[in-house]
């Protein structure tokens, strides 16, 4: 099965701070990657698919980068409403895999 | 709009049996595969299984193959989980959530509100 890493774990930021987080496949999963945002007690939103196709409604500090098995997702001008815990996920597979999470958190 | 509602969640014993159901509104149901992830405390994100759109596959993660079966009935747009021979660490809120497509390697992109499911004697 396919493993996703994602890195850093936690993020300490602020309100307008350009924020990158990190995802590694284990191999290869071309461009079928997803990155979703949760909130504490909501379930997940889904923010991009395709790697860097961005969700009708989705704010466009929001982007997403990178194919076979190096993804990042940017937010280019971070807001008060983007702290939460993302996660990235591939469905290049019979089973689809999420990454541990990385949660953005108030510096 | 899309409605993901799920029930059946509780309180059960180890080695016992719980079965959630999922019920969808506002869109074509038999069109699309349907997932079920689910969420430890304070852990992240597992997915467990999904039906292709017309129920003649499904698929399982390692970890619950042999114990869950999901199913559905695209008559009554509805997607089911039976969970047999739990274990403590099935314990976790299950969300119910619709593919983008109609097979198994899709994207979420509705998601239920979650339904804690806890596992303990």
């Amino acid at each position: 099965d396919v493993q996703m890493t994602q890195s850093p774990p936690t993020l300490s930021a602020s309100v307008g701070d350009r924020v990158t987080i990190t995802c590694r496949a284990s191999e290869s999963i071309s461009k079928w990657l997803a990155w979703y945002q949760q909130k504490p007690g909501r379930a997940p939103k889904l923010l991009i698919q395709e790697a860097s196709d961005l969700e009708s409604g989705v704010p466009s500090r929001f982007s997403g980068s990178g194919s076979g098995t190096e993804f990042t997702l940017t937010i280019s001008s971070l807001q008060p409403d983007d702290f939460a815990t993302y996660y990235c996920q591939e469905y290049n597979s019979h089973s689809l895999t999420f990454g541990g999470g990385t949660k953005v958190d108030i510096k | 709009q899309v409605q993901l509602v799920e029930s059946g969640g509780g309180v059960v014993q180890p080695g016992r049996s719980l079965r959630l159901s999922c019920v969808a509104s506002g869109f074509t149901f038999d069109r699309y595969g349907m997932h079920w992830v689910r969420q430890a405390p304070g852990k992240g994100l597992e997915w467990v299984a999904v039906t292709i759109y017309d129920g003649s596959n499904e698929y399982y993660a390692d970890s619950v193959r042999g114990r869950f079966t999901i199913s559905r009935d695209n008559s009554k747009n509805t997607v089911d989980l039976q969970m047999n021979n739990v274990r403590v660490e099935d314990t976790a809120v299950y969300f119910c959530a619709k593919g983008v497509g109609h097979n198994y390697g899709n994207p979420l992109d509705h998601w239920g509100q979650g339904i804690l499911v806890s596992v303990s004697s």
